[in-house]
């Protein structure tokens, strides 16, 4: 089927990690991808990371792919009030088409 | 910016009422994706173009119907509008068929 998973809140202290879990469903997706949406705003990509890799550090972003679970995660190190936002992965289904499967998003606080 | 856009931002509109959201490719994409975001259904996949033609079809209703133009630019038709259809409708486009996907930021629709 097609259901990718995410915890729905997470709060966390500016300055400190945050981390963002989503687990999906189909293994021949190509991508899996990171996008932020701020409030009244539009859908942002962070990052993504191909199938083939483990793990993506793009400055204080860093993916890491479970292949094996089916388990992706986001960190963002030295969260700043600026991070606060939900944070959508998806997934690019397999097969013909290159759609995208969203999971239902993490809102992430970030306390000053 | 992520080189897609999209207009209007808002539409107002009445149940009944048929509208046209418009999408603008970033420069060299050939395809065109349209996602629907809604409080109850989250990010949903709608119908995908590729220079041109429909290459894939998810969860999009028969009243609504999606074209691309020898520009590249694609349309979204929504007609006989009920209070259901208010939502955020996105484009996304991508290089080719299976190339990442950078999202415009979006037309709020509301129907009254």
């Amino acid at each position: 089927g097609e259901d990718v998973e995410q915890s729905l809140f997470l709060s966390v202290r500016e300055g400190d990690s945050s981390v963002i879990n989503c687990t999906y469903t189909d293994s021949s997706s190509t991508y899996l991808y990171w996008y932020k949406q701020e409030p009244g705003a539009g859908l942002q990509l962070l990052t993504y990371i191909f199938s083939n890799m483990d793990m993506k550090q793009d400055q204080r972003l860093t993916v890491l792919l479970n292949k094996k679970d089916k388990h992706l995660s986001l960190r963002i190190a030295d969260t700043q009030t600026g991070d606060s936002a939900i944070y959508f992965c998806a997934e690019n289904y397999g097969g013909a088409t290159n759609k995208l499967i969203f999971g239902t998003g993490t809102l992430l606080a970030v306390q000053p | 910016d992520s080189g897609v856009t999209q207009t209007p931002k808002h539409l107002i509109t009445a149940t009944g009422q048929r509208v046209t959201l418009r999408c603008s490719p970033r420069s060299g994409d050939l395809s065109v994706y349209w996602y629907q975001q809604s409080l109850d259904q989250g990010l949903q996949f709608l119908i995908q173009y590729y220079n041109g033609e429909e290459r894939a079809k998810g969860n999009i209703l028969e009243r609504f119907s999606a074209q691309q133009f020898p520009d590249l630019h694609s349309e979204l038709n929504l007609s006989s509008l009920e209070l259901g259809d208010s939502a955020l409708y996105f484009c996304a486009s991508s290089e080719g068929l299976k190339n990442i996907q950078y999202f415009g930021a979006g037309t709020r629709l509301s129907v009254l």
